[in-house]
């Protein structure tokens, strides 16, 4: 199957700093990626919707100036959490679709993010 | 909005024992995948069903997609501690594309030995 790379599997930073997340399709070029927020012990959230080219589309309630998405390829897409605080402390795992002609999508995910922010 | 309702959200049993895990909608989807993710880790795909009525088998691993394309069921035989992790549904909507999948809220299956 296709391969998604998501980097870095954990980081910890400070209150206030930035970080950026990597997620690169290795195998297949991804037009379209997600990135989705995972807390403890429940299912995928979904934030927002990457576009090649073009601006990203936010799920309702997700700070499109807080969590900046940048997708300038067709094989990489970063979501970079601005001024992080404590409570942006989760993990964050980032999909692509491989739509094979004639055949139903699937959706490869990376291998997700912990971050923590103390 | 399309929904699912993936249920249990939460399930422990013993080795050995049989379980099944649902995941239903209101919508028709055109296509509905399993995930297993393990902690700290990204969903896998396990399946993919695509057709009413579609039934595949992986190992003791048993899913089947609903005639209306509305709802599906894993089933799982002889549970085994190996078993354990978080089950997700998500459903792709008619029209397929990028549009993204629906999930399900997800059921967290512990096998005990």
């Amino acid at each position: 199957g296709a391969v998604v790379s998501q980097h870095p599997s954990r980081v910890i930073c400070k209150s206030g700093t930035s970080v950026k997340i990597e997620c690169r399709s290795l195998d297949f070029q991804a037009t379209t990626m997600f990135w989705y927020r995972q807390f403890p012990k429940q299912s995928l959230m979904l934030m927002a919707t990457s576009n090649e080219g073009s601006k990203a589309t936010y799920e309702q309630g997700v700070e499109k100036d807080k969590f900046l998405i940048n997708h300038a390829s067709l094989t990489l897409s970063t979501l970079t959490v601005t001024s992080a605080h404590p409570e942006d402390s989760s993990f964050y795992i980032c999909s692509a679709p491989d739509s094979k002609q004639g055949l139903n999508t699937e959706a490869f995910f990376g291998q997700g993010t912990r971050l923590t922010v103390v | 909005t399309q929904l699912l309702e993936q249920s249990p959200q939460f399930l422990s049993i013993q080795e050995g024992e049989n379980l099944t895990v649902y995941c239903n909608s209101s919508s028709v989807f055109s296509s509905l995948q399993w995930y297993r993710q393990e902690p700290g880790e990204g969903p896998v795909l396990l399946v993919t069903v695509v057709t009413g009525g579609e039934v595949k088998k992986l190992k003791r691993l048993t899913f089947q997609f609903g005639d209306a394309r509305k709802d599906s069921s894993l089933h799982i035989t002889a549970a085994q501690p190996g078993d354990t992790g978080l089950y997700l549904c998500a459903g792709e909507a008619a029209g397929g594309g990028a549009d993204g999948l629906t999930f399900g809220k997800g059921t967290h299956l512990i096998i005990q030995p």
